[in-house]
């Protein structure tokens, strides 16, 4: 099956440390996505990113398909980013089905 | 703005009894999704579908029926609730666009509790 690689797992951040969280694809894709999750709560899209890379305020979001990769980086972290972080991609075999990775739990302490 | 409402946002079921997850989107997309989260295990795709009045098995589907009566409304029934499938459960719609112009729209969740 699908195979959706999150790292690290978890990463504890002093505030205003940088941040850089991996996803790494088994297959081919065809898009993907990176989500925001506070604990107990619902999906927050970031970014939908199926190639290269997009910014929006301290975030950064970088695909490589052809290295079946995707990177989010967090710059000058607050403690209001503390959460799940999750990445999903778009399988290209077949019907358009989404797979998640296990997410990164990140902690930023002030 | 997409959207995409589940209901009940949290629910206590009994063991045995049966549940309907509802979920609704006024988004007109043809791709309706069910997922569940569990600690751990991140999302996994339960029941899905491309289309009103069909549904295709996901990666989990045992213990799980899906139904699909309009493009708008996506329900995930449990005939049988059993302590396993307590946890949190989350609707989605897509629309399948010109590859690779795809993205994914999720409900805010529903929290099932089975005692």
């Amino acid at each position: 099956g699908q195979q959706v690689q999150q790292s690290p797992a978890s990463l504890v951040l002093q505030e205003g440390e940088n941040a850089e969280l991996q996803c790494n694809f088994s297959t081919s894709l065809n898009s993907m996505q990176w989500f925001y999750q506070r604990p107990g709560g619902s999906l927050v899209s970031l970014f939908y990113n199926p190639s290269g890379t997009k910014q929006s305020g301290r975030l950064t979001s970088t695909t490589v398909i052809k290295e079946r990769r995707s990177s989010l980086h967090i710059s000058s972290s607050q403690t209001t980013d503390s959460g799940t972080y999750l990445c999903a991609m778009v399988s290209n075999t077949g019907y358009q089905n989404f797979y998640f990775g296990k997410g990164t739990s990140l902690t930023v302490i002030p | 703005e997409a959207a995409v409402t589940q209901s009940p946002r949290s629910k206590v079921a009994v063991t045995g009894g049966k549940v309907t997850l509802s979920c609704h989107q006024t988004n007109n997309h043809d791709y309706m999704y069910w997922y569940r989260q569990d600690t751990g295990h991140g999302l996994r795709l339960i029941h899905y579908s491309y289309v009103a009045d069909s549904t295709e098995k996901g990666d989990i589907p045992d213990g799980y029926k899906a139904s699909r009566p309009s493009q708008e409304n996506f329900s995930l029934i449990l005939e049988l609730a059993s302590l396993s499938q307590t946890a949190v459960y989350f609707c989605a719609s897509s629309e399948p666009g010109t590859v690779p112009y795809t993205e994914v729209f999720f409900g805010k969740g529903t929290r099932l509790t089975v005692v």
